[in-house]
C-alpha cells in the first residue's frame, strides 16, 4: 500500500461544478496535511494546509480532513478552466529517524468551459 | 518577499559532463529539499538538509548525485557522469521547521535537465 493515494485521473468537471479531490494516507501518526497545485510544465504550488480534524476553506477551496477515517480531501467551488491542474496531496508522516512529507502522485483535473 | 530561486533555469549537458544545479531558499527557511521529477510522473524526493546537515538522502538514486549546503543558505546538487534517464526538472523546496504550521513547502521554479 502506498503511503499517499490519489485517483491519477483525469477527473473532469463542468465549468461552474464543484470538483472533489480525495486523497488516503497510510500512517495514523500523520499530523500535517498540504495542497498543491500544479500547472502542466510549472513547480508546484501550496494550496491549502490543514492540521485539525474538519473542515478549512481558503476562498473557493475547501480542505476536509477526517483522521479517523485517514483521508483529506480538497473541494473547489465554482471551477474554472484556469483551475485545471494536477493536484498533490502530501502528508508529513512517521520515517526512519523522524518525520517526513510525502507526496501522493497527483490527480488531474480538467474544468471544461 | 523573494521566494525560492534555482539555477540554471534550464541545462542541455552531454552524457558523461557533470552538471551542478543551484538552489536560493527562502530567508530563514531552515529545512531545503530536492526533488526530481521526470515527464508526466510525481515528485521523487531526493535529499534533504536540515541547517546544513543531511539527516535523509534515502532518495539519492546512485552515487553520481550528492548535494551540499552551506549554512542555512544556498545548496548545490552535483550530478556526476550525468546518463540520459537524468533527464528531469529538478526542483528545490524550503519549509520552516520546528513550530506549528511551519512544515509548509514552497517550491522554486526548477531546473530542466536534458542530457544528450
Amino acid at each position: 500500500q502506498k503511503e499517499v493515494e490519489q485517483n491519477s485521473g483525469p477527473l473532469s468537471v463542468p465549468e461552474g461544478a464543484i470538483a472533489s479531490l480525495n486523497c488516503t494516507y497510510s500512517d495514523r501518526v500523520s499530523q500535517s496535511f498540504f495542497w498543491y497545485r500544479q500547472y502542466s510544465g510549472k513547480s508546484p504550488e501550496l494550496i491549502m494546509s490543514i492540521y485539525s480534524n474538519g473542515d478549512k476553506e481558503d476562498g473557493r477551496f475547501t480542505a476536509q480532513l477526517n483522521k479517523a477515517s485517514q483521508y483529506v480531501s480538497l473541494l473547489i467551488r465554482d471551477s474554472q478552466p484556469s483551475d485545471s491542474a494536477t493536484y498533490l496531496c502530501a502528508v508529513r508522516a512517521r520515517n526512519t529517524g523522524g518525520f517526513k512529507t510525502i507526496f501522493g502522485a497527483g490527480t488531474r483535473l480538467f474544468v471544461k468551459a | 518577499g523573494a521566494g525560492v530561486s534555482q539555477s540554471p533555469s534550464n541545462k542541455v549537458t552531454e552524457k558523461g559532463k557533470d552538471v551542478e544545479l543551484r538552489c536560493d531558499p527562502i530567508s530563514g527557511h531552515t529545512a531545503l529539499y530536492w526533488y526530481r521529477q521526470r515527464l508526466g510522473q510525481g515528485l521523487e524526493f531526493l535529499i534533504y538538509f536540515q541547517g546544513n546537515s543531511a539527516p535523509d538522502k534515502s532518495g539519492l538514486p546512485s552515487d553520481r548525485f550528492s548535494a551540499e549546503r552551506t549554512g542555512e543558505s544556498v545548496s548545490t546538487l552535483t550530478i556526476q557522469r550525468t546518463q540520459q534517464e537524468d533527464s528531469a526538472v529538478y526542483l528545490c523546496a524550503s519549509s520552516l521547521l520546528g513550530t506549528s504550521g511551519s512544515y509548509e513547502q514552497y517550491f522554486g521554479p526548477g531546473t530542466r535537465l536534458t542530457v544528450t
